[in-house]
């Protein structure tokens, strides 16, 4: 069966500090993946999409960036954390190539940037 | 942008209560989905309908489609305590192979 797992659970790093945030899928391959964000109390923002090794698509412009080295790990990274970076990150993965299948989503890294 | 918006924003209940959430969305869709999110977790996805679809069940879910309306709503039958979550709306814009837009979500709290 497939999962997805995605760490840390939690970080708190502070103002200027670099970020890195992984996600690893298993028992697939050529998954879309995807970076997620949630503000308190609010919905999903796409920050970057993957459908294949190395193609990435940003959707927000911001200082975070977005790597895909290997099929199924999906990176989120920043040079210089700002404080509005502070949120829930949420890694997802979905069947690539096709439509009408859901999203599986990562447990999620909550950050708080101080 | 957020394509999907759910209706209400909060929505308290009592235990055994039917609980009804809407989501009204903007452009032409591939799917519709909802998903539910406990606090502080990941997001489960519960169901999929198809543009072409207009009522699918799952289990205590009821989810209906009016894509005239570009409307959706999910009913939980009978809730449960174990039922109180965020659930969000999420559309498949039609057109390519562009990712999930979520709205905001609808706050639901199922009292025992």
């Amino acid at each position: 069966s497939q999962t997805i797992h995605q760490w840390p659970a939690t970080l708190v790093q502070p103002v200027g500090s670099p970020l890195s945030l992984e996600c690893t899928v298993e028992g697939t391959s050529n998954p879309n993946l995807y970076w997620y964000r949630q503000a308190a109390g609010r919905g999903l923002q796409l920050l970057f999409y993957s459908v294949g090794i190395g193609q990435i698509s940003s959707e927000v412009p911001q200082n975070l960036s977005a790597s895909r080295p290997q099929d199924r790990q999906f990176i989120l990274s920043s040079k210089k954390l700002l404080l509005s970076d502070s949120g829930f990150y949420l890694c997802a993965w979905s069947v690539g190539g096709s439509v009408n299948y859901g999203y599986t989503f990562g447990s999620g890294t909550r950050l708080t940037v101080v | 942008s957020q394509q999907g918006e759910e209706d209400p924003q909060a929505l308290s209940i009592q235990e055994g209560e039917n609980a009804t959430m809407n989501c009204s969305y903007k452009t032409s869709i591939n799917n519709l989905q909802w998903y539910r999110q406990n606090s502080g977790r990941g997001l489960v996805h519960l169901i999929l309908i198809r543009s072409n679809e207009r009522e699918k069940h799952s289990g205590r879910l009821r989810v209906t489609l009016d894509t005239s309306k570009k409307s959706s709503s999910l009913l939980i039958t009978a809730s449960r305590a174990a039922d109180t979550a965020s659930y969000f709306c999420a559309t498949d814009p039609r057109g390519g192979n562009t990712p999930l837009v979520f709205g905001k979500g609808t706050r639901l709290s199922v009292i025992a």
